[in-house]
């Protein structure tokens, strides 16, 4: 079972080059998320699928854009990469965002910084 | 607004000792509630959830939950700890409404000691 693959797992960009993580995940579920991790902030909420075809905003959307592409696959776009962006980056999957009592089904994460 | 809070950055406890990671969570109506381990270089696991029923919640490798409304925590434990439990840990709540997101706490380092 691969769950939820995550690419690349490193990555090191200059300051304003672009970037596509890519997500995919083996069990069929419904929601997808991503979250970046910075030490001493917990996870924050980046931008969230509920569903094929949809996409909002999280806690911290500003220089990411996403993208459904199907029912399996959700990436993560830097368009021009900052600084600040520098961080791990963790998708994760769960059945339905309605289903609120499932939890959440984590990639191993992408560590990206940015020079 | 929902959040959550741990209060504790680290937690060292030996091993056979009891461990509790402690967790506070604010949020509109009831809450769901979930504890995540996260070893190195690893995503998140889900280890417990509490959604009703019983406040004390089994998980996953011997570990437990407690709820409790009137001091809206919602503290790990584990009876006897092992050296294989180091890792970090994170407490994350959910509000009742389908719109809710799910809020993670800033997380705990749990460390135990031969």
């Amino acid at each position: 079972n691969a769950g939820v693959t995550q690419t690349p797992k490193f990555q090191v960009l200059k300051t304003g080059q672009s970037m596509t993580l890519q997500c995919a995940q083996d069990m069929n579920h419904n929601s997808m998320y991503w979250y970046r991790q910075d030490p001493g902030m917990g996870l924050r909420l980046i931008y969230y699928s509920a569903s094929e075809g949809t996409t909002d905003k999280g806690e911290v959307p500003n220089g990411y854009n996403v993208s459904r592409l199907n029912k399996r696959e959700f990436s993560l776009r830097l368009e021009s990469a900052a600084p600040s962006q520098t961080s791990v980056y963790f998708c994760a999957s769960s059945e339905a965002q309605q289903a609120l009592g499932s939890p959440l089904h984590f990639g191993n994460g992408t560590r990206l910084t940015v020079t | 607004a929902q959040s959550v809070a741990q209060p504790e950055d680290q937690v060292n406890v030996a091993e056979g000792n009891p461990l509790t990671v402690k967790c506070t969570y604010s949020v509109s109506g009831n809450p769901y509630l979930f504890w995540y381990v996260q070893y190195p270089n690893r995503g998140l696991q889900f280890l417990l959830k509490y959604i009703t029923g019983d406040n004390l919640v089994k998980g996953s490798y011997g570990f437990e939950a407690e709820f409790n409304k009137s001091q809206t925590s919602f503290h790990l434990k584990k009876p006897s700890a092992l050296v294989s439990d180091s890792a970090l840990y994170f407490c994350a709540v959910r509000g009742y409404s389908s719109a809710s997101k799910i809020i993670f706490g800033s997380g705990t380092r749990l460390s135990i000691r031969p």
